[in-house]
């Protein structure tokens, strides 16, 4: 079974500085899908960004990037320039298809970040 | 978040009554979730719903039943609430099941007292 493991429960940064959010996962698939979802204190889920498994570049989405490294099936989330809005839960999810084709997550117990002023 | 909305928000119910919470969709899309959330433990998938009066189970359904009698709604009912229940639940919707990720819901805070 596929695990998803974010070893850091707490975490902070200074406003402006960088700062990088592990996740290493668990699985004998060689297609795949990893994710980071932001939740607020308002609770909404948030898709920040998104990594096909068999694309070696790292996705970029503005501020956000990741670490993909498929080898050491490791999927950090690093996120420039933090601004306190950035404060929030942080999780990492794999998702990959089954047999009947359906997608479904695999989360992990996420990373709570706080932007410090 | 637009299209997606769930009701009520905030519940608190005493052990042993039924609860029923709705989530509602104008997205038109084919397929819903309910997860719940809880510390230590990230979102943990309950039913999904593939179509109309199609569902399945997910990695912890027991304690809980759904229904989708139209495209738009996706009820999870818990049948006889217990403390262990006492969760934020949430729905999530997606249009064609596959890796594009999902739309969920605000979630529901539920206390079972």
């Amino acid at each position: 079974a596929q695990t998803v493991t974010q070893s850091q429960p707490e975490m902070s940064v200074q406003e402006a500085e960088t700062v990088t959010l592990s996740c290493t996962y668990d699985t004998s698939e060689s297609n795949y899908y990893l994710f980071w979802y932001k939740q607020p204190p308002s609770r909404q889920m948030i898709l920040v960004i998104r990594q096909e498994a068999y694309k070696q570049q790292n996705a970029t989405e503005n501020r956000f990037s990741v670490n993909f490294q498929k080898a050491a099936k490791s999927f950090s989330l690093k996120i420039s320039d933090s601004q306190l809005g950035d404060t929030a839960m942080y999780f990492c999810a794999f998702m990959r298809g089954d047999l009947s084709g359906t997608y479904k997550y695999i989360f992990g117990t996420g990373t709570r970040l706080k932007v410090l002023a | 978040d637009a299209g997606i909305t769930q009701s009520p928000r905030h519940k608190v119910t005493e052990t042993g009554t039924p609860v029923t919470l709705r989530c509602h969709q104008t997205e038109n899309h084919r397929y819903m979730y309910w997860y719940r959330q809880d510390p230590g433990h990230g979102l943990r998938l309950i039913h999904y719903s593939y179509g109309v009066k199609d569902t399945d189970k997910g990695e912890v359904s027991d304690g809980y039943s759904v229904s989708r009698s139209k495209t738009e709604d996706f009820l999870l009912t818990l049948e006889s609430a217990t403390s262990s229940q006492t969760s934020v639940y949430f729905c999530a919707i997606s249009e064609s099941g596959g890796p594009s990720g999902y739309t969920f819901g605000s979630g529901t805070r539920l206390t079972v007292v």
